[in-house]
């Protein structure tokens, strides 16, 4: 599976969307985009993944760019209980392989 | 729809001891999965299981750590005996498809609280 890299991290303000980037640049054609985030003494929780296409759901919305190398999530009101660790994951017909991470703060 | 179960939560043994992690998956669950989480690292796969068969332990340290899940519904993992490095969250997590995951929403893992280890 290809390799992701990821900010460090990242710092957002309560209420403003925030945008968390993702370089997948060897990402192959049948590998998708997986974003997980993990809050603090909790396991990993799924929020989004997609292909191709651009794909919304009620948690966040994940924006994948034409040739498909890089990936933005997004938040679109942070709040405070969204300061968690983000992984994107690249994927094909295997398993999860986590990186690192973005630390994400959510300041008042 | 109730979640992943971990039992326990936390757990502080000292070195060359033995301990033992449980996982209930969700319900109807093909798929199991034992991740171990270091301090500052994303999780990592330990084993997955498709119903009472192990698919892949290709990165669990078969010397000391075991892991069964003997009728496809809940799981133990073993360590025996413990190391200082050993020190981490053990997370589980399940799927609800067995075989390859792909993009499917029934792809998608659940992952439980986690059993945070100290070993001293």
């Amino acid at each position: 599976d290809a390799k992701t890299t990821q900010p460090t991290s990242m710092d957002c303000a309560e209420g403003r969307a925030a945008n968390l980037p993702c370089n997948h640049s060897t990402i192959s054609g049948n590998e998708y985009v997986y974003w997980y985030r993990q809050i603090h003494s909790q396991g990993p929780q799924y929020i989004i993944h997609g292909l191709k296409n651009n794909e919304t759901n009620e948690m966040a919305s994940l924006i994948i760019t034409e040739d498909r190398k890089s990936s933005t999530l997004i938040l679109p009101h942070a709040t405070l209980r969204d300061t968690a660790v983000y992984y994107c994951i690249v994927r094909g017909w295997g398993k999860l392989q986590f990186g690192a991470g973005t630390q994400v703060v959510v300041t008042p | 729809e109730a979640g992943v179960a971990q039992s326990p939560r936390y757990k502080i043994i000292e070195k060359r001891q033995s301990v033992a992690f449980w996982c209930n998956p969700i319900s109807g669950h093909a798929t199991l999965y034992w991740y171990q989480q270091i301090l500052g690292q994303g999780p990592k796969l330990l084993i997955q299981f498709q119903n009472n068969g192990v698919v892949d332990d290709s990165q669990l340290p078969k010397d000391r750590f075991s892991a069964e899940r003997l009728k496809g519904v809940d799981s133990t993992l073993k360590i025996q005996p413990a190391k200082l490095e050993d020190s981490a969250v053990y997370l589980c997590a399940s799927r609800e498809r067995g075989g390859l995951a792909g993009g499917m929403s029934t792809d998608t893992q659940y992952f439980g609280p986690g059993t945070r280890l100290t070993v001293l």
